[in-house]
């Protein structure tokens, strides 16, 4: 009930392509889903949130698209660059709460 | 840089040992944590500290206590550990605990623990 699960586990992408990373859950009682960014020996840092009651959130680059009824949402890279190339942890949490439950990760390679 | 500053960066130590792990923020936060983090694996909280008070203890070994002096510092005490507790910790904060859009975690960037 408590997991959030997230493909794929690894993803190579051209430079100037779109990353697509997926994410489903379970609870119905979250209502908070941030997706975080961490490079090699550096913490995770906040890249993009949303709450459930809006489909689409996009900045920059970056897009969240969120299906309640699925319980699905995905981060969109586009234009994708070596430097977006890191680890992707998309996660969530109950009651507007900072006990975040984290999805597995997704290694993001964008090539050349 | 981070606002996050954790240190040391990282921390070799005997299963003997006592060692302790510092984290420190200058933001206002009144909510703190520690975050143990294996190698290609999401961070897995450990204690939460609110107002200068422990929270949340998602039940950790008493091996790791956890000591908040003030709303700017957090510690993290390590005694008779285990090769299995190599990890990155993480330390974060956040305005309050709870309203998570409004108060997002931010992250330092941790200490590499290695128990020998």
């Amino acid at each position: 009930q408590q997991q959030v699960k997230q493909s794929p586990q690894s993803l190579i992408v051209q430079k100037g392509g779109i990353s697509i990373i997926n994410c489903a859950y379970e609870n119905t009682a979250f209502d908070y889903f941030p997706w975080y960014q961490q490079f090699p020996g550096k913490g995770p840092a906040l890249l993009i949130a949303i709450r459930p009651d809006v489909s689409e959130k996009k900045e920059g680059r970056f897009t969240i698209s969120f299906n309640k009824s699925a319980k699905q949402f995905s981060l969109h890279i586009m234009d994708s660059q070596p430097g977006d190339s890191a680890t992707y942890f998309c996660a969530a949490s109950t009651g507007g709460g900072n006990k975040l439950t984290f999805g597995t990760g997704t290694q993001l390679k964008v090539e050349l | 840089d981070t606002e996050v500053t954790q240190t040391p960066k990282h921390l070799v130590m005997g299963m003997t040992n006592k060692k302790s792990l510092k984290c420190e923020q200058h933001m206002g936060h009144r909510a703190m944590y520690w975050y143990k983090q294996k190698a290609k694996k999401p961070p897995e909280l450990m204690f939460v500290y609110s107002y200068e008070k422990l929270s949340i203890n998602e039940s950790v070994p008493s091996r790791f206590s956890p000591e908040c002096p003030n709303s700017s510092l957090l510690n993290l005490h390590l005694h008779a550990l285990q090769p299995e507790d190599s990890a990155l910790y993480l330390c974060a904060s956040s305005q309050v605990v709870g309203l998570a859009a409004q108060s997002p975690l931010h992250f330092g960037n941790g200490t590499r623990l290695t128990v020998t």
